[in-house]
């Protein structure tokens, strides 16, 4: 049982460059969501899904995008990547809302 | 968004002694709350949750207080070790399907 995976560990990025950061849990949650950690802040939620094929925002949504086509994966895209969006990145799966959340290792972004 | 504040933002406690970390919310219609503990490099993990009709729980060494008069949430951690140092965090879910974090309080245990 490997828990929450998050890849890749650290990425860097030029600004305007889009990418996709995955995350896939293997407990069969149906709740899956996104964070972004910056120094001396909190998690933010990004994007969140009660289940495959939905998906709604979270409270810092805007230069994000996700899916959720499998119970499995719930990949978060970057469109064009700026430099307000380095941070860490983590990745949290749960029965449902109202339940344990775990979370990834966490994903470290920097754009340049 | 909601805010999740903590009181204090580091904390330094001999070890073998009790630790407490105080949260603050600020919504009363959150139903849920979890305290996390992030080590240095790793993804939150989870410590203890209490539900809105309960005033206390208690886990193996820690209990969470949840008080609603005055919306603020503790977690105590008992006989504290060096391997509890680390950054804690509350969330609180509002109903909703979204948490919402604290900034952190940093632990110190000193041997």
């Amino acid at each position: 049982n490997a828990g929450v995976t998050q890849t890749p560990k650290f990425q860097v990025l030029k600004t305007g460059q889009s990418m996709t950061l995955q995350c896939a849990q293997d407990m069969n949650h149906e709740y899956m969501s996104w964070y972004r950690q910056d120094p001396g802040m909190g998690l933010r939620l990004i994007h969140y899904s009660v289940g495959a094929g939905i998906t709604d925002q979270g409270e810092v949504p805007n230069g994000y995008n996700v899916s959720r086509s499998t119970t499995e994966d719930f990949p978060l895209r970057l469109l064009s990547a700026a430099p307000s969006q380095t941070s860490v990145y983590f990745c949290a799966s749960g029965e449902h809302p109202i339940s344990e959340q775990y979370f990834g290792p966490g994903t470290r972004l920097t754009v340049t | 968004g909601e805010s999740v504040g903590l009181h204090l933002p580091t904390l330094s406690v001999q070890e073998g002694d009790n630790s407490i970390i105080n949260c603050a919310y600020s919504n009363s219609a959150s139903d849920y709350f979890i305290w996390y503990k992030q080590e240095s490099g790793k993804g939150p993990q989870f410590i203890i949750d209490i539900r809105s009709n309960m005033d206390k729980r208690q886990g193996q060494r820690v209990t969470v207080l949840l008080n609603k008069t005055v919306k603020h949430l503790s977690l105590q951690i008992a006989a504290t070790q060096p391997g509890d140092s680390a950054v804690y965090f509350c969330a609180e879910n509002i109903p909703g399907n979204q948490f919402y974090f604290g900034t952190g309080t940093s632990l110190t245990v000193i041997p």
